[in-house]
């Protein structure tokens, strides 16, 4: 059974650094092809993706946010972490964690299959 | 980067109506990087279709998809009253604003 959860602060301050943890279970980043994005939603608009981490330690970011963010991984513990710098209001969201698996190794097909429940995050002062 | 629009952004039906949601890419996307999901307040996309047409373990068959290049079709044949709920369209990374289907 897949499972993943996010965790982290509701709120930060404008101009804060935040860190949020996603901890999953049922896959391992071990295994050839597993990946984990974060996902955000502001209120009442489209869901953005921002980052992927793969199996290899690939990184792949959001082109508009990417010197923002770090993604890691923490493999024999099971967690993904997101780190946004120089954090704003605008960024007040529901962040989400999710598996995807790489194309090469789930037949070409590529989609988000598993999600956490999601983080809402404040960024107010 | 591809930008992606969804039509309607309202729909507003019956139960045991047909629904039909439109995408549409900016670029050509391959089927294989095309997917939908239904999204029910509060809570996180649940996976419907991927591949364009291929249903999602679990998923009714009153859902299907359809498309290619630019313009991808999600139809609900017969709305129950779980559908009820937006549905956003995912080309590669991208996704779409969401259509809303709620009750007339």
């Amino acid at each position: 059974q897949v499972t993943l959860r996010e965790s982290g602060p509701a709120l930060v301050k404008p101009t804060q650094t935040l860190t949020l943890t996603c901890t999953f279970s049922g896959f391992s980043l071990h295994t050839s092809g597993m990946c984990v994005s974060w996902i955000r939603q502001s209120p009442g608009k489209a869901l953005e993706w921002l980052a992927l981490i793969d199996w290899g330690d690939d990184k792949n970011y959001n082109s508009s946010l990417q010197t923002r963010l770090t993604i890691s991984k923490d493999t024999s513990r099971n967690q993904v972490v997101l780190t946004m710098t120089n954090m704003d209001p605008v960024d007040t969201a529901t962040y989400f964690c999710a598996r995807i698996q790489s194309p090469g190794y789930n037949s070409g097909w590529h989609y988000f299959d598993f999600w956490g429940q999601g983080a809402q995050v404040t960024v107010s002062s | 980067e591809i930008v992606v629009t969804q039509s309607p952004g309202t729909l507003s039906l019956s139960p045991g109506e047909r629904a039909t949601l439109s995408c549409r890419a900016s670029q050509s996307v391959s089927v294989s990087y095309f997917a939908w999901y239904q999204q029910k307040p509060g809570k996180a996309p649940r996976l419907l279709i991927y591949g364009a047409s291929r249903r999602a373990a679990g998923i009714p068959d009153r859902f299907s998809g359809s498309g290619s290049g630019t313009d991808f079709t999600l139809t609900i044949s017969r709305l129950e009253p779980e559908d009820f709920a937006v549905y956003v369209c995912l080309a590669e990374f991208t996704f779409g604003p969401g259509t809303k289907v709620d009750l007339k």
